[in-house]
């Protein structure tokens, strides 16, 4: 029962380069989202998924960039990091079934841009 | 578009006392309304949720909310607070693309 899974978990990196957050969901979601949890914002979207290969985006989606090839698997590569991309990126999911949209998170990737 | 505001940015409070967190939103013809607790270094976990029904919602770990559609608030309350409730909580309401939209969160600081 591993649920959502997010990795690595810490990353350290440098401007300017392309770093690729992973995120995997094991109870076939339809949905799946991305956060980024900055201190004074609280969550904000940046990329969603309905489906696969279906993504649309967020709040504030400049300077990433996903895919979803299979359903299980939702991806976040920044091409170029940047310093305010230091942040927490969470990863969610919910069911197409949940009409509400309750979403369940995975534990979270702390980035740090250098 | 709908907004959540959580007044409090920070809570402090005695072990033992009772303690409220406020959540407004803006007003919409029909909500779907979440308490997300955040405990440190870990992902978000629900705590309740108000789809219908009863204004009066009980969640985990003994937290409880009421939704009052006149005021447009969502306000969360336990009545004894333990060390362990130490964390972030954050307001949610859905939208109608089923989006979720958060407030800035608010961090409950057990006092001993």
């Amino acid at each position: 029962d591993a649920g959502i899974t997010q990795s690595p978990r810490y990353k350290i990196t440098e401007t300017g380069r392309q770093v690729t957050l992973m995120c995997h969901q094991t109870w076939s979601h339809s949905y799946m989202f991305w956060y980024r949890q900055d201190l004074g914002h609280g969550l904000r979207l940046i990329y969603y998924s309905a489906a696969a290969d279906i993504t649309d985006k967020g709040e504030v989606p400049d300077g990433y960039v996903v895919s979803r090839s299979k359903t299980e698997n939702f991806p976040l590569t920044l091409e170029s990091a940047t310093r305010s991309q230091t942040s927490v990126y969470f990863c969610a999911s919910r069911s197409l079934g949940s009409s509400y949209n309750e979403q369940f998170f995975g534990p979270g990737t702390r980035l740090t841009v250098l | 578009a709908q907004s959540v505001t959580q007044l409090d940015s920070q809570v402090p409070v005695f072990e033992e006392a009772p303690v409220e967190l406020r959540c407004n939103y803006s007003s919409s013809v029909s909500v779907y309304l979440f308490w997300y607790v955040q405990y440190p270094n870990q992902g978000l976990q629900l705590l309740l949720k108000y789809l219908s029904g009863s204004t009066l919602v009980k969640g985990i770990n003994g937290f409880e909310a009421e939704f009052n559609k006149s005021q447009t608030s969502f306000h969360l309350r336990k009545p004894s607070v333990h060390i362990s409730d130490t964390a972030e909580y954050f307001c949610a309401v859905s939208d109608s693309n089923y989006q979720l939209i958060w407030g800035a969160g608010t961090k409950l600081i057990i006092k001993p």
